[in-house]
């Protein structure tokens, strides 16, 4: 069975410092796509990035970071210097390679940054 | 571009009453999803369709809910009759055919909050 699992319900930190979200995941598959997508209080779910399964490279997007680890199946996203525009809810995804859109959630991880 | 629009933001209903909610996908984009999102089960796919033909429904919750696209631009998801227990915001997404810069993003709707009394 595939799962996603998001152990940190809620994380609350003060603005500027970093924050890691953790993603563990389950899947017998070979090959899939992992994910992340925010929930702002608006209600709305945003993408954030895709990976690979095999391309294992980090990503940087501006103060976002993904550390994809294929041996520890963990997918961690980290906020540095957060800001309180950066609360929300965090989602942790995973889906089959042949059919991108067919997520499976985490639970989610709610971050709270307060100024 | 407009995104994916639903209808209607709120809806609120009895028991056994019969419950529409409505999709508009992004223009060009060749799959729609229905995703339910509740605060026991979190955020789970009902059903979604490759060009208007459903391709996976497993995760529909009974027969009560179905599910239909009609056209590239239309889609409705309908329960009957409705249970408190379907009390949840639905959310319609949609994406464009793998290709050259796909991503694999969804995007998704403001959502429709459904409460069922």
């Amino acid at each position: 069975a595939q799962k996603v699992t998001q152990a940190q319900t809620e994380i609350s930190v003060v603005e500027k410092e970093d924050v890691t979200l953790d993603c563990v995941y389950e899947t017998r598959d070979t090959t899939y796509y992992l994910f992340w997508y925010k929930q702002p209080p608006s209600g709305e779910l945003v993408f954030l990035i895709r990976r690979n399964s095999f391309d294992e490279q980090n990503e940087i997007s501006g103060r976002y970071s993904w550390n994809f680890q294929k041996s520890t199946s963990s997918f961690n996203f980290t906020i540095t210097a957060s800001q309180v525009v950066d609360s929300a809810v965090y989602f942790c995804a995973l889906s089959p390679y042949n059919q991108g859109g067919k997520l499976i959630f985490g639970q989610g991880t709610e971050l709270s940054v307060k100024p | 571009d407009a995104g994916v629009i639903q209808s209607p933001r709120h809806e609120v209903t009895e028991m056994g009453q019969e419950v529409t909610l409505r999709c508009k996908p992004i223009s060009g984009h060749n799959s729609l999803f229905w995703y339910r999102q509740t605060m026991m089960r979190g955020l789970e796919l009902l059903i979604y369709f490759n060009n208007n033909v459903p391709i996976d429904d497993s995760g529909m919750p009974e027969d009560r809910f179905s599910a239909k696209m009609p056209n590239a631009s239309f889609s409705t998801l309908k329960i009957q009759p409705s249970e408190p227990r379907d009390s949840a915001v639905y959310f319609c997404a949609s994406s464009r055919p793998p290709g050259q810069g796909w991503t694999g993003e969804l995007f998704f709707g403001e959502g429709s909050r459904l409460t069922v009394l």
